[in-house]
């Protein structure tokens, strides 16, 4: 099946610094989504980005699925953007789960 | 619009039982998935519903079932319970029947097998 990498694995910021979080698969993706797991196990969608650019406020997201990787960035982060991102991929026609990686989890410190 | 809703949200059972986990999607959506997310595996996937049809089956012993509704609500049983079941289970919907859409994950059920 397809293999979702996701890096840094851990990842420490002050607030107010940038960061970029990486996901690599190895497959043709028809959906790719970046979520962030909150403290209470709930995943919140970020971004659902099978290919192109996108942004919300100080968050956005490139799919660049020639090369089959994608890129979240976060902008002047802030305690709140702490918690786990998770990249998750659907690869194919006839295949209806996402694969999900493993995830990167950012500390903002103040 | 209500998102997806989990029932119930916290469950503690003991090893041999069986237990029975509820999920209301969106409304107007027909896909169901259902995920398994455990500290040393992460985020697997377990089945995959439309119009009460499993069209996706992970890779899980025949312990874990599901079922849909016609009024697309989902259930999923495990039974014959392990510790290794402990984990928060996560529900989501989607609204397309072609899996290429945005899929909205619920808050999730806790189970703690004792």
């Amino acid at each position: 099946g397809i293999q979702v990498e996701q890096s840094p694995p851990d990842l420490i910021l002050q607030e107010g610094a940038n960061s970029t979080l990486r996901c690599n698969f190895s497959d043709s993706v028809n959906n790719l989504q970046w979520f962030h797991q909150n403290p209470w196990g709930q995943l919140i969608n970020l971004f659902y980005i099978p290919s192109g650019t996108k942004q919300n406020g100080r968050l956005s997201a490139t799919t660049v699925a020639t090369e089959r990787y994608s890129l979240l960035y976060i902008s002047s982060s802030q305690t709140t953007d702490s918690g786990v991102y998770f990249c998750a991929v659907r690869a194919g026609a006839g295949s209806y789960q996402l694969t999900f990686g493993k995830g990167t989890k950012l500390s903002v410190i103040p | 619009k209500a998102g997806v809703t989990q029932t119930p949200r916290y469950l503690i059972k003991t090893r041999g039982q069986q237990v029975t986990l509820s999920c209301s999607p969106i409304s107007g959506h027909r896909s169901v998935s259902w995920y398994q997310q455990t500290p040393g595996q992460g985020l697997q996937f377990l089945f995959e519903y439309f119009s009460e049809t499993q069209r996706n089956k992970g890779n899980f012993p025949g312990r874990f079932s599901g079922r849909q509704f016609s009024n697309s609500r989902s259930e999923m049983n495990v039974s014959t319970l392990e510790l290794g079941d402990s984990a928060l289970y996560l529900c989501a919907s989607s609204l397309s029947s072609l899996g290429t859409d945005t899929q909205y994950f619920g808050p999730g059920t806790r189970l703690t097998v004792l």
